[in-house]
């Protein structure tokens, strides 16, 4: 069965700091990985997309890596904003898509 | 663009009762997917469309649940009669056809008593 684990379930950092989500998975083949943001009550927004050629994906202050050959991916959040509160949903595609179960990130002041 | 759209926001209905959820995706996508997320099982697809046409409906609970698609532009999730353990909040997404980037609506927040 492929699935996706994220690591750690939840974190609290203070504004300001770096914090870095994990995310391994053993789906099988690989097409592309996706990290998904979600705030408390609405839908998830995409943060990036990533094929298996890809490396290192920015988006603003979010940076995702992933290293195809150990089935892993991780979430770098730089310069936390109370804004970055939130789950981050690591979702990896074969022919259809597999959802990890989000780590909530909680900024504080 | 309004991105997807969803009705109603919540909804709350007692056990037995019909519920009907409403969907109109981003124009020109051709992917219609429909989420259903709890606090126990995150977020598992129910059912997916292409142009209009059920795909996938092995992520359906059970009977009680069916989707349409009549047009291109809109589509129900009908659970019928609502159990108290279908509360959940129900998404519906849409995808364009070159990317596959999923495009969420907010959500329909379902509570059955």
């Amino acid at each position: 069965k492929n699935q996706v684990e994220q690591s750690p379930q939840s974190l609290i950092i203070l504004e300001g700091k770096n914090c870095t989500l994990q995310c391994n998975y053993t789906v099988s083949p690989f097409s592309n990985l996706r990290w998904y943001k979600q705030d408390t009550g609405r839908g998830p927004v995409s943060l990036t997309i990533m094929t298996f050629s890809e490396n290192t994906k920015s988006n603003g202050r979010y940076t995702a890596t992933l290293d195809a050959d150990t089935k892993q991916s991780s979430l770098h959040i730089t310069a936390s904003q109370l804004s970055d509160s939130a789950s981050y949903i690591c979702v990896v595609s074969d022919y259809k898509l597999s959802f990890g179960a989000g780590t909530t990130v909680t900024v504080r002041a | 663009d309004a991105g997807v759209i969803q009705s109603p926001r919540h909804e709350v209905t007692e056990m037995g009762q019909e519920v009907t959820l409403r969907c109109k995706p981003i124009s020109g996508h051709d992917y219609l997917f429909w989420y259903r997320q709890t606090m126990m099982r995150g977020l598992e697809l129910l059912i997916y469309f292409n142009n209009n046409v059920p795909i996938d409906d092995s992520g359906m609970p059970e009977d009680r649940f069916s989707a349409k698609m009549p047009n291109a532009s809109f589509s129900t999730l009908k659970i019928q009669p609502s159990e108290p353990r279908d509360s959940a909040v129900y998404f519906c997404a849409s995808s364009a056809p070159n990317t596959g980037e999923l495009f969420f609506g907010e959500g329909s927040r379902l509570t059955v008593l």
